[in-house]
């Protein structure tokens, strides 16, 4: 079946404008997470969502970053006034529920310029 | 909070050594483990995984055994290949609590041919 798909792959962007991130999870998936990577480095957590509960935001680094899931299942994330040090990877993940294998997308390369 | 840590950053060994790879972990639950393995341009995927205590993961020549007396899940193989070269992050998921699973910082394995 189809797995996690992110768009766009890349995107470049100048600072100080908005960009939009889009994740499909798959089907069925009531967990989905936000993650960010900085070249060579680990995972950072942005934000969960889970079912029609209130999404946990504490790894959102700034009110800059926001994120919401429409209909329990497309999920977007919006950098506003976008930064250079907002360069990295952002990845998506679902998974049937939060104690359960996380299924990643292959990444959002974000690049501001 | 859980934790996981991987002593690791980087481990260089070459093709046919055997291969052991550190993890630890602290949480008050009961947790699941992971290892998850990231290729360049890719998002993390399951590379195997281990539920409960004294279980084995395994797949493709790796083991993993879940240790619970010394809160470990350390990554083994025999005979690396260099197709094994990449970046392996370990992660738990708690049964109760956080429902953000927690990763290690990742460990870059490059096997010389």
């Amino acid at each position: 079946g189809a797995g996690v798909s992110q768009s766009p792959s890349n995107k470049v962007t100048e600072k100080g404008k908005d960009v939009e991130l889009r994740c499909d999870p798959i089907s069925g998936h009531t967990a989905l997470y936000w993650y960010r990577q900085s070249l060579g480095q680990g995972l950072e957590f942005l934000i969960y969502f889970q079912g029609n509960s209130a999404p946990d935001k504490s790894g959102l680094p700034s009110d800059r970053f926001s994120a919401e899931r429409t209909g329990g299942s497309v999920s977007t994330l919006t950098i506003q006034r976008t930064q250079q040090e907002d360069s990295a990877v952002y990845l998506c993940a679902s998974s049937l529920n939060s104690q359960e294998t996380q299924y990643f997308g292959p990444g959002t390369r974000l690049l501001v310029l | 909070g859980d934790s996981v840590v991987q002593t690791e950053g980087q481990v260089l060994p070459s093709e046919g050594d055997s291969l052991i790879v550190n993890c630890s972990y602290e949480t008050t639950q009961y947790p699941s483990l992971f290892w998850y393995v990231q290729y360049p341009g890719e998002g993390p995927q399951l590379h195997l995984k281990a539920m409960k205590a004294n279980d084995k993961g395994r797949n493709k020549g790796f083991e993993a055994m879940y240790r619970k007396e010394t809160t470990s899940f350390h990554l083994e193989k025999d005979s690396v290949q260099e197709s094994d070269s990449a970046v392996y992050f370990c992660a738990l998921s708690s049964s109760g609590g956080s429902y953000i699973p927690t990763f290690g910082r990742g460990t870059s394995l490059i096997v010389h041919p």
